[in-house]
């Protein structure tokens, strides 16, 4: 299964801090995903990526969430202004395919 | 709306018995469904796929339509199949994965 690498593995804000997360890049790969579960719930998913662009977002990701490949390889997950509410963990996910997703570690977000 | 409901929060079972993880998706077109294993403090990982309907680690699911099933079955439980498990569905038209609320499986010795 294709590695897929996330930093960092924990991260502590201040509400109202904007965090940047991180998916260490893998060649070959041209699907990209964000999704978060927060404790003691399910899995969700935020945004998907392909050609550079964003194919599909929930709900969840409102004008608060950005994704980018900054440089043609990591792949972030920016929150502007973070609230109480997005501490989760947050997981990117890469495929090749359509339905082929891989998951990272995760990072998990406390925001304070 | 479409959704996956795994009926069970946690399984147990003792070493060498049958296991059987529960899956029921909502949605009307043809799915696509998977099962993840999530081993304690690791990745999600891809487990089966129903479009290989390959056997891994000894798991194998059948997608029954009829009843909108997809459930986990492994004959003989090991300690090291602990973990969480959690279903997944993939729609037509989307990317995006649809996952159920996991099930906690506890091998007992």
């Amino acid at each position: 299964e294709p590695e897929v690498t996330q930093t960092p593995s924990h991260q502590v804000t201040q509400m109202g801090q904007e965090v940047i997360l991180r998916c260490v890049p893998i060649s070959n790969h041209l699907y990209f995903y964000w999704y978060r579960q927060i404790l003691g719930q399910k899995v969700e998913f935020l945004v998907s990526f392909y050609n550079n662009e964003i194919s599909e977002k929930s709900e969840i990701f409102d004008d608060q969430f950005s994704v980018e490949r900054p440089d043609g390889s990591n792949f972030t997950l920016k929150i502007r202004s973070t609230k109480l509410e997005d501490s989760a963990m947050y997981f990117c996910a890469r495929g090749s395919a359509r339905y082929e997703q891989y998951f990272g570690p995760g990072t998990r977000l406390t925001v304070t | 709306a479409q959704r996956v409901t795994q009926p069970e929060k946690l399984l147990s079972v003792f070493k060498g018995a049958p296991v059987e993880l529960k899956c029921n998706y909502s949605y009307s077109g043809s799915p696509e469904l998977f099962w993840y294993v999530q081993y304690s403090r690791q990745r999600l990982q891809l487990l089966l796929r129903h479009i290989s309907r390959e056997s891994i680690k000894g798991f194998t699911a059948d997608l029954n339509k009829g009843e909108t099933s997809f459930h986990l079955k492994k004959p003989f439980a090991q300690e090291e199949d602990s973990a969480m498990y959690y279903c997944a569905l993939s729609t037509s038209g989307t990317y995006k994965y649809i996952f159920g609320t996991g099930t906690r499986l506890k091998v007992l010795a």
